[in-house]
């Protein structure tokens, strides 16, 4: 069975700091798929990025950089200067790799509330 | 282009009653998958449709069914309301839900059913 631990419930920070959300997920699957979520208070899910477990590059986009550590089942996000648009609610989430048959199943963590402050 | 749509955004209903909730894909999408979203539970997997077929379920009870159009809009259906059905019900959408190399999983903002 899949599993991803959010371990962070809710972290707190001030305008301009670095925070890393934690996420450590748990698959016997060879091939899978990893993605991060943000649900600001409006309630929507917005997808931040999707990666494939055959490729560990690091990503960064703008402030946002994403670390994969297949060894250690991690997929780590760091938000660089934060901002308090920033403020929501982070989901990581695993889905496998069907290559036939479909069927879009996503497990989620339980999530990280990001406060930012000024 | 148009996201994903929900309606309605807000349901109140009692006990026993049954509902409907409506999600409109973005264009072009045919996979069309539910999402159950409470602060207990947090987000589990309801079941997926393509083509009109369900092609994955999650572990819900038969209460809950869900059905898609030739168009791709999906129902859900919950029938005989209980408190513990009250919650956040996201739709989500992708071209074919099968996770090709770069597709994505987007989301609604969601039906918030409340049963009283």
């Amino acid at each position: 069975a899949q599993k991803v631990t959010q371990a962070q419930t809710e972290i707190s920070v001030v305008e301009k700091e670095d925070v890393t959300l934690d996420c450590v997920y748990e698959t016997r699957d060879t091939t899978y798929y990893l993605f991060w979520y943000k649900q600001p208070p409006s309630g929507e899910l917005v997808f931040l990025i999707r990666r494939n477990s055959f490729d560990e590059q690091n990503e960064i986009s703008g402030r946002y950089s994403w670390n994969f550590q297949k060894s250690t089942s991690s997929f780590n996000f760091t938000i660089t200067a934060s901002q308090v648009v920033d403020s929501a609610v982070y989901f990581c989430a695993l889905s496998e790799a069907k290559i036939t048959g479909g069927g879009n199943k996503l497990t989620f963590g339980t999530g990280t509330q990001l406060k930012v402050e000024l | 282009k148009a996201g994903v749509t929900q309606t309605p955004r807000y349901l109140i209903k009692t006990r026993g009653q049954q509902v409907t909730l409506s999600c409109s894909p973005i264009s072009g999408h045919r996979s069309v998958s539910w999402y159950q979203q409470t602060p207990g539970q947090g987000l589990q997997f309801l079941f997926e449709y393509f083509s009109e077929t369900q092609r994955n379920k999650g572990n819900f009870p038969g209460r809950f069914s869900g059905r898609q159009f030739s168009n791709s809009r999906s129902e859900m259906n919950v029938s005989t309301l209980e408190l513990g059905d009250s919650a956040l019900y996201l739709c989500a959408s992708s071209l074919y839900g099968t996770y090709g190399p770069n597709e994505k999983l987007f989301f609604g903002s969601g039906t918030q059913l409340s049963v009283l």
